[in-house]
């Protein structure tokens, strides 16, 4: 069963703390994206990876952490540096290099700062 | 920056009615173009993607893409109450993603 997977579900911060949401996909894609959407926005770029080993930053990656030690996995860390990390964390894939590239949304996390 | 324009809405139609959303962008490197249906508390799902001018239909749905005049539209044939939902337009360039803010529609019974 193909798809993109994100664990938690929800997720609880202390002041101070750095937490880590994971994201896998087995869907063989190459390119992985995280996202952060605030209630009644948009999405915005936190990082991207377009092949193992590399990644870069989006629009908002202050307080934010990445990897991508393999093809299937790309964890995010919300460091204690990101003031307000509260919001809905979704994690994306896509396939790279066939100028129709589509992107798919795993289930998403949502951080809460407790 | 690129910016994908969206109007917020929200757009309410009656049941069975055709609803239009409708999306502008502000790069004209945008290679690729997609509609996203968002129910709340739910992440994106893909309805619809259009990489060249003109229609792409797809049972109720057809998207429009005009690249000279920057603008993608979705329209929604008979609208069912399960169509209820926020609706992203997002533009791909050099494999980065663009999004709007999305259009909430109501569709009324």
């Amino acid at each position: 069963d193909g798809g993109i997977t994100q664990s938690p579900k929800y997720l609880f911060r202390k002041e101070g703390q750095n937490v880590t949401l994971s994201c896998e996909q087995n869907l063989n894609h190459d390119a992985m994206y995280w996202y952060r959407q605030d209630p009644g926005q948009g999405l915005r770029l936190i990082y991207y990876s377009q092949i193992v080993n590399d990644f870069q930053k989006g629009d908002i990656a202050e307080g934010y952490s990445v990897s991508r030690e393999k093809k299937e996995s790309f964890p995010l860390t919300v460091t204690s540096a990101q003031k307000n990390p509260t919001a809905f964390y979704l994690c994306a894939s896509s396939i790279s290099g066939t100028g129709q590239e589509t992107q798919y949304f795993g289930p998403g996390t949502r951080l809460l700062v407790l | 920056q690129k910016e994908v324009e969206q109007n917020s809405g929200p757009l309410s139609v009656p049941e069975g009615a055709i609803a239009s959303l409708n999306c502008t962008y502000s790069d004209r490197v945008s290679q690729s173009f997609f509609w996203y249906r968002q129910y709340s508390g739910k992440s994106p799902e893909l309805i619809m993607s259009i990489y060249s001018n003109g229609d792409k239909e797809d049972g109720r749905f057809t998207a429009q893409l005009n690249k000279a005049s920057q603008y993608v539209s979705l329209l929604i044939r008979d609208s069912q109450p399960s169509d209820s939902a926020t609706y992203l337009c997002a533009v791909n360039a050099f494999n980065k993603f663009y999004f709007g803010s999305g259009t909430k529609l109501n569709v009324k019974p």
